[in-house]
């Protein structure tokens, strides 16, 4: 079946610049992450929607960044005023919410969009 | 925050040799440890979800085992291949449904 989309695949922009990035989930998947690894880093957590419920935005590394998610599919993370220090890889991911159970979830991860800022 | 450390950071080995990482965790606060493979350009696959103490998981080549109590997993890759080259990553759930914490990973590389 599908799994996790993300466009674009690569995005090169200037600093200063607002850019929007992608994430189509699988299908009937409630929970969807972002996630991001800049250079020698690990992946870093940026943000959870689960269903209806208030997103935890925890993971935001500063107020330039916002995510939201819209009939609780597509979701789409923006970042105003781009710095250097943006520049990594932002992967999305999506997972099962199995209500009543406590069964282990796997988060599926998209390819990932590319985001240099010059 | 949930520290997770893996080891060693890079790897280089000979196809059909052995080979295994580990991954450190707390102990505390521990609900899941997965492992996923990413390959470059490609999405991360994920390997295995593992949760109770004692744990093994075994996919083709490779297994992975689990100890809760002292905050470790490894994972094993038995005659490695090329086409295993790539970054291990491991990760810690601490609730039932939240985000990961990730290692910085293990980077394979077999050579033929």
């Amino acid at each position: 079946g599908a799994g996790v989309s993300q466009s674009p695949s690569n995005k090169v922009t200037e600093k200063g610049k607002d850019v929007e990035l992608r994430c189509d989930p699988i299908s009937g998947h409630t929970a969807l992450y972002w996630y991001r690894q800049s250079l020698g880093q690990g992946l870093e957590f940026l943000i959870y929607f689960q269903g209806n419920s208030a997103p935890d935005k925890s993971g935001l590394p500063s107020d330039r960044f916002s995510a939201e998610r819209t009939g609780g599919s597509v979701s789409t993370l923006t970042i105003q005023r781009t710095q250097q220090e943006d520049s990594a890889v932002y992967l999305c991911a999506s997972a099962e919410w199995i209500v009543g159970t406590t069964s282990t979830d796997t988060q599926y991860f998209g390819p990932g969009t590319r985001l240099t800022v010059l | 925050i949930l520290n997770v450390e893996q080891s060693p950071q890079s790897l280089h080995v000979q196809e059909g040799d052995s080979t295994n990482f580990t991954c450190s965790f707390p102990s505390s606060n521990f609900y899941a440890l997965h492992w996923y493979r990413w390959e470059t350009a490609k999405s991360p696959e994920a390997l295995f979800v593992m949760t109770l103490n004692g744990d093994e998981k075994k996919k083709g080549r490779i297994s992975a085992t689990l100890n809760t109590k002292e905050g470790y997993s490894y994972l094993y890759i038995k005659g490695s291949q090329p086409e295993d080259s790539a970054t291990y990553l491991c990760a810690i759930r601490g609730s039932t449904l939240g985000r990961l914490y990730f290692g910085r990973g293990t980077q394979l590389t077999v050579w033929p």
